[in-house]
Parts: C-alpha cells; sequence; structure tokens
C-alpha cells in the first residue's frame, strides 16, 4: 500500500526558502500511474493546490504561486521535492504531499507537516 | 482559474439523518469533481472521484451525484464518525481547486 511522508524544518525565516520533502513507500515513485503533488492548508483555513509533477518531469504549478515554486522527483531515493522561496508569514500552512491520478484526484496523502514562518 | 463554492459553510444534524452537501463550479467540469473528508488534524481523505464513484473502503451511506455545474455529496445517514469538514475539488483543469468546506457537526 502506497505512503507518504513529509520532513524538513518546521520553522522557516521570512525571505527564505521552504524546503520540504515527500517520501514515498510502498510503491514507485516512476509509476505511470500517478502524478505526485503539493496542497498546503493554512491554520483554519481551506485546501490550497501548489503544483503536481508526473515521474517523467511533466509539472504543473498554480499560477499564484508559480513564481516561487519548484517541484522536482528524486527517482532513486523515491523522493519528490518542494521548494518556496520568499517566503512571508502567509505561507504559514500544514503542507501536505499527496499522490494523484492522471486524472488529479488526490489519493494517497501524507500526514503533513507544519511550517511556520516567523523571525 | 475554476471557483468551488460549496454549502452551506455548516451543518448541525443528529445521528442517521440524511445529509446533503453542494459544490458549485462558476464553469462547466463536466464529471471532474472530487469530495473528500477531513477530521480535525488529519490529512483529507478521498471518499468520491469523478463526480459518483466511491473509493475503495469508503461506506456506502456516502454518494455523489451532479455533472456541469452543480454536485452533490450525500450521507444518506450520518453516524458519529462522520464528524468532519467536507472539500470538493475539481480536477477538470489546473490550477486545482477546492471549496470552501463544510463542517457537519453531529
Amino acid at each position: 500500500q502506497l505512503q507518504l511522508q513529509e520532513s524538513g524544518p518546521g520553522l522557516v525565516k521570512p525571505s527564505e526558502t521552504l524546503s520540504l520533502t515527500c517520501t514515498v513507500s510502498g510503491g514507485s515513485i516512476s509509476s505511470s500511474s500517478y502524478f505526485w503533488g503539493w496542497i498546503r492548508q493554512p491554520p483554519g483555513k481551506g485546501l490550497e493546490w501548489i503544483t503536481s509533477i508526473y515521474y517523467s518531469g511533466s509539472t504543473y504549478y498554480n499560477p499564484s504561486l508559480k513564481s516561487r515554486v519548484t517541484i522536482s522527483v528524486d527517482t532513486p531515493k523515491n523522493q519528490f521535492s518542494l521548494k518556496l522561496n520568499s517566503v512571508t508569514a502567509a505561507d504559514t500552512a500544514v503542507y501536505y504531499c499527496a499522490g494523484s491520478t492522471t486524472s488529479f484526484w488526490f489519493d494517497p496523502w501524507g500526514q503533513g507537516t507544519l511550517v511556520t514562518v516567523s523571525s | 482559474d475554476i471557483q468551488m463554492t460549496q454549502s452551506p459553510s455548516s451543518l448541525s444534524a443528529s445521528v442517521e439523518d440524511r445529509v446533503t452537501i453542494t459544490c458549485r463550479a462558476s464553469q462547466s467540469i463536466s464529471s471532474h469533481l472530487n469530495w473528500y473528508q477531513q477530521k480535525p488534524g488529519k490529512a483529507p481523505k478521498l471518499l468520491i472521484y469523478a463526480a459518483s464513484s466511491l473509493q475503495s473502503g469508503v461506506p456506502s451511506r456516502f454518494s455523489g451525484s451532479g455533472s456541469g455545474t452543480d454536485f452533490t455529496l450525500t450521507i444518506s445517514s450520518l453516524q458519529p464518525e462522520d464528524s468532519a469538514t467536507y472539500y470538493c475539488q475539481q480536477s477538470h483543469s489546473t490550477p486545482l481547486t477546492f471549496g470552501g468546506g463544510t463542517k457537519v457537526e453531529i
């Protein structure tokens, strides 16, 4: 059974870069059945899709964040990563990694990791 | 961007009640609509995909319907464990977007 786990710093200073990694277990990140993505949820608020990537490297970005976001895949490590630069307090959120079908419904999800932007 | 609007934003119902949540898209999304359940402190869980397909392992009291711009999630007989926030998500086009959520209290 496919499982995802986020990792990375829980505290990032304003103007710096948020970096998170999602480790995939129970299956291959090179599976043609999945896109791999990031979704975030500010405290007490709703869900916002950030970006998705296919193992081949094809990427999709939310235009609202595209200028600050990079997603990448590390096939040997069975991981994919998110980088969000020039962060502000508005980027404080729980960040989830998730697998999606090529039809872009999300399952499974990681447990989520809270990232706080503060000096 | 396609805007997703859920109603109501919250509701209170009793055990065994039939509950209906509505999601409206700002433009036609065919059947590219998915529903999630999120409990406090947990990741969302996929309930329904492609408007009406029940995800494996999800109780049959959950059902989805609709196409075009108007969609519905129905819980046929509300159970205590269904207390959660429910989100719709369109997968018709990027950016993928979610509704604002409906909090269901028992």
